[in-house]
């Protein structure tokens, strides 16, 4: 079970949009609708933002959008605002009753 | 609201059993999957198992042989015992509540386990 490939960091100025990408393999984020993605302030416990791919919890600003392709999930903050540093962390069921994630992206708003 | 709360040492001993309990209060444990949940010092998240239920449970690969999981319906809590520890082991663990595909909606706090002797 290997650990989902995430970019170390990316950076955007505020207002701008950013991606963040999230590759594993067909054993999970392409096998499943099931992945999710978190955020993480420092000293902070993750916050989920989007599940099932492409859901918004209830009070996540639609600012925050997730997307699939293949073996590649995106996680897309539009307009964004100084709040939105932070850690994100991708996760994918991976069957069996497993879960992995990603290894982390920091965003920096310049 | 759905609250999770880890507790149990914050110090243990190199080949010594880590121990950790996660209360719950705002909904049964008998719904929904618990997972553990780990993030050493600086680095990224580790799923480490789950219990669903009573008595069906699954861990990760490379932590499996050292994971015991059980669950206190009476007192809405779940717990993770992991032996033969080492410095590796070092980190905040959390607790979680999810499902197989929504990820996890509620967190505990996270509490830091440290080994050293």
């Amino acid at each position: 079970q290997s650990a989902l490939t995430q970019p170390a960091s990316v950076s955007g100025s505020p207002g701008q949009s950013i991606t963040i990408s999230c590759t594993g393999t067909s054993s999970d984020v392409g096998g499943y609708n099931s992945v999710s993605w978190y955020q993480q302030h420092p000293g902070k416990a993750p916050k989920l933002m989007i599940y099932e791919v492409t859901n918004r919890p209830s009070g996540v600003y639609n600012r925050f959008s997730g997307s699939k392709s293949g073996n590649t999930a995106s996680l897309t903050i539009s307009g964004l605002q100084a709040e939105d540093e932070a850690d994100y962390y991708c996760s994918s069921y991976t069957g069996t009753s497993t879960w992995v994630f990603g290894g982390g992206t920091k965003l920096t708003v310049l | 609201q759905v609250q999770l709360q880890e507790s149990g040492p914050g110090l243990v001993k190199p080949s010594e059993t880590l121990s950790l309990t996660c209360s719950v209060s705002g909904g049964s444990i008998t719904d929904y999957y618990w997972s553990w949940i780990r993030q050493p010092p600086g680095k990224g998240l580790e799923w480490i198992a789950h219990i669903y239920y009573i008595g069906s449970t699954n861990s990760n690969p490379s932590l499996k042989s050292r994971v015991t999981l059980s669950a206190d319906t009476s007192k809405n809590q779940f717990s993770l015992n992991l032996s033969s520890v080492t410095a590796a082991d070092t980190a905040v663990y959390y607790c979680g509540r999810h499902t197989v595909a929504q990820g996890i909606h509620y967190w505990g706090q996270g509490t830091l386990v440290t080994v050293s002797s």
